[in-house]
């Protein structure tokens, strides 16, 4: 079982909000960990969104609009990254990333599309 | 501001090594960390190692152990990734990405397109 997973896709309409989860293999416990959210485009490097451990402990990535969150759901052992008021430049893939067993793992990725 | 910018693309036979490089500006190199995460077509990243250029540590994937090796020449502020040993699997775009100690990546440079082919 993968550390990290993520669903390979997700739709949603402009102004609307998507929620794209990563969800952290049993035994893994998503309270205590960092999770950091990329975004890439076709043809892009990854670039860095947010990190997220709890309410009192985030940081935005420079430039990053506020409409780009993070959040986690305990119950589901999975890292949240909320994007609201979509937007059609929101299209692109969604990695999510945390650092387990001395190495930095990804997940597999999330391909948002904005219709 | 930061900037990572990486050498150009290569083409590489089976069995081969590639060296690439990444020099940084706009910060202090010493102060940290350059990772090295590799995609394939088409696929997600891969996390491959890290190396301190303040100390020379590094610390591989074990995916990678024995035939990756990751240096820095901190006179010209640039990180270096070498990877013997090439398949054709190894046939991916190569980024170098910075990390605060401790921290996660928050800049990547524009990648280095290796194909391994006979």
């Amino acid at each position: 079982q993968a550390v990290l997973t993520q669903p390979a896709s997700l739709s949603a309409s402009p102004g609307a909000s998507a929620s794209l989860t990563c969800t952290l293999r049993s035994g893994i416990n998503v309270g205590a960990r960092w999770i950091y959210w990329y975004q890439q485009k076709p043809g892009s490097p990854p670039q860095y969104l947010l990190r997220y451990k709890s309410d009192s402990d985030k940081q935005q990535g420079s430039g990053v609009p506020s409409r780009f969150s993070g959040s986690k759901d305990a119950s589901a052992n999975a890292g949240i990254l909320l994007i609201s008021g979509l937007q059609s430049e929101d299209e692109a893939d969604y990695y999510c990333m945390i650092w387990h067993s001395s190495a930095w793992v990804f997940g597999g990725g999330t391909k948002l599309t904005v219709l | 501001h930061v900037q990572l910018v990486q050498s150009g693309a290569e083409v590489k036979k089976p069995g081969a090594s590639v060296k690439v490089s990444c020099k940084a500006s706009g910060y202090t190199f010493t102060s940290y960390d350059i990772n090295w995460v590799r995609q394939a077509t088409g696929q997600g990243l891969e996390w491959m190692g890290w190396m301190s250029p303040n100390s020379g540590n590094t610390g591989y994937a074990q995916k990678f152990q024995g035939r990756v090796t990751m240096t820095s020449d901190t006179s010209i502020s640039t990180a270096y990734m070498e990877l013997s040993s090439l398949r054709s699997e190894d046939t991916a775009m190569y980024y170098c990405a910075r990390t605060e100690p401790n921290w996660g990546v928050d800049y990547w440079g524009q990648g280095t397109l290796v194909t391994v082919s006979s």
